[in-house]
């Protein structure tokens, strides 16, 4: 199993700041994934980072708008830069199991409130 | 692109009632996770499915995974309010794994 933290837990923040958001994990793993949940919908995949290399946006999401960082194999932060209410979301960091049932763990989340 | 919807959105049901949910994919999927989510908490990971027409048990918990690999269901016998929640399937197809919007089930006392 792998256990996954994040910080913040919460946060309240203005229009047009940005927010990094940290994801540490107990194990060290491949591939990291970020997912963004909005309030009463289902989970979408931001992107995929992976340790030393550029993360791999999905569709209707840009570098410019969620940078990420993947310094090591235990780590990584997604930063939602220039906010406005409408990025209000749970965002959640995910990893691939490492034992043999490929199962796949999420983070706490991050609640995100912006005015 | 890769699409998996699941039915019904919501359902509430008396306790001691069973619940089903149900997702059907747009392309054959290499395999279905499924996951509870409590309220205010995150995606926890049940169980996966990779073979088809591939069915197993958890408890009052019975998974499916059809015969052509892009429909999957979850069923509940005699649901508890600990069975509260929303359930997600997650279908990886190429490259990447696509959640249903999820089911968010309500058990009545």
């Amino acid at each position: 199993s792998a256990v996954i933290s994040q910080k913040p837990s919460r946060d309240i923040c203005q229009r047009g700041t940005s927010l990094t958001i940290q994801c540490q994990v107990d194990s060290q793993v491949t591939m990291m994934f970020w997912y963004r949940q909005q309030p009463g919908q289902s989970l979408t995949l931001i992107a995929t980072a992976n340790q030393g290399s550029e993360a791999t946006y999905e569709s209707g999401f840009v570098i410019d708008k969620f940078p990420i960082s993947r310094p090591n194999l235990t780590f990584s932060t997604l930063t939602v830069s220039n906010m406005s209410p409408e990025d209000s979301s749970i965002y959640l960091c995910s990893v691939d199991g490492t034992d043999t049932t490929d199962t796949q763990y999420f983070g706490p989340g991050t609640r995100l409130t912006v005015l | 692109g890769q699409q998996v919807m699941q039915i019904p959105q919501y359902q509430h049901v008396q306790e001691g009632e069973d619940f089903t949910t149900y997702c059907n994919s747009s392309t054959t999927l290499s395999n279905i996770q499924w996951y509870k989510q409590r309220p205010g908490g995150h995606p926890v990971f049940l169980i996966q499915l990779v073979k088809s027409g591939e069915v197993k048990k958890q408890k009052r918990l019975t998974f499916q995974f059809g015969e052509a690999k892009k429909n999957s269901s979850l069923h509940i016998t005699a649901t508890q309010t600990t069975d509260v929640g929303t359930y997600f399937c997650a279908g990886q197809g190429y490259q990447k794994v696509t959640f249903g919007i999820g089911t968010k089930l309500q058990v009545i006392p």
